[in-house]
């Protein structure tokens, strides 16, 4: 699997914007940019996913490089709620749509300031 | 969004004992789930793939005789912890996706904390 790299951490300040990068230089032409987030003493959630085009959903923005060595999801206004562990995962195409797994880095870990 | 529950979420066992760990998709038929374990501080391990209906696929390193998954029905998967001993202590997560769609996203249970004394 194409492997993925992310900041070990970062801050932000309650009801400002977060940006997450992440870098994927080895990314190839079908692999999808999935993005899940984990609170603590939970299962991960689904955030967004996307292939070329930027991406908007209730939750954030994911912002694709032209290239796609690199992603950015953007949280509009960062609450208390959103502090956890964002995990940028590339995830295959499978043309037998199944068995596809997830390959979990360290992540990102946000804290949220008040 | 569809939902996948695990049972129970906090489990204290004696060492030598086994645990068994279910996995359920409540609004969707899920033939695949994915089991991953989590140590403090660490990313979430695969450990092994179950399909419905047929065997396990595990992980390299992953003993399939201490670890038994069943993925009996549509809609639950079981993992047991066989002869459990303190080093098994671990968050263990599970996954879901719907049927054979391609790039749906991946649903996970809430976890389960094992603690083997």
């Amino acid at each position: 699997d194409a492997k993925t790299t992310q900041p070990n951490s970062m801050e932000s300040n309650e009801e400002e914007p977060v940006h997450l990068p992440c870098n994927h230089s080895t990314i190839s032409g079908t692999d999808y940019i999935h993005w899940y987030r984990q609170l603590p003493s939970q299962g991960p959630e689904y955030v967004i996913h996307g292939l070329t085009s930027n991406v908007n959903n209730r939750m954030a923005s994911l912002a694709i490089a032209e290239d796609r060595k690199s992603s950015t999801l953007i949280l509009h206004r960062a609450t208390l709620r959103d502090a956890a562990v964002y995990y940028c995962i590339l995830r295959a195409a499978n043309t037998r749509g199944s068995n596809y797994k997830l390959t979990f880095g360290k992540g990102t870990l946000l804290t949220v300031n008040p | 969004g569809a939902v996948v529950s695990q049972h129970p979420s906090r489990v204290i066992c004696k060492s030598g004992t086994s645990v068994k760990i279910e996995c359920r998709s409540l609004d969707f038929q899920a033939t695949t789930m994915f089991w991953y374990r989590q140590f403090p501080k660490q990313s979430l391990m695969l450990m092994a793939t179950s399909n419905e209906g047929s065997k396990a696929t595990y992980e390299q390193g992953v003993e399939k005789d201490k670890f038994l998954i069943n993925h009996a029905s549509l809609t639950l998967s079981t993992l047991t912890v066989t002869s459990a001993h303190p080093e098994d202590s671990s968050f263990y997560i599970c996954s879901a996706r719907e049927g054979n769609v391609m790039n749906t996203e991946a649903f996970f249970g809430q976890g389960t904390r094992l603690t083997v004394v």
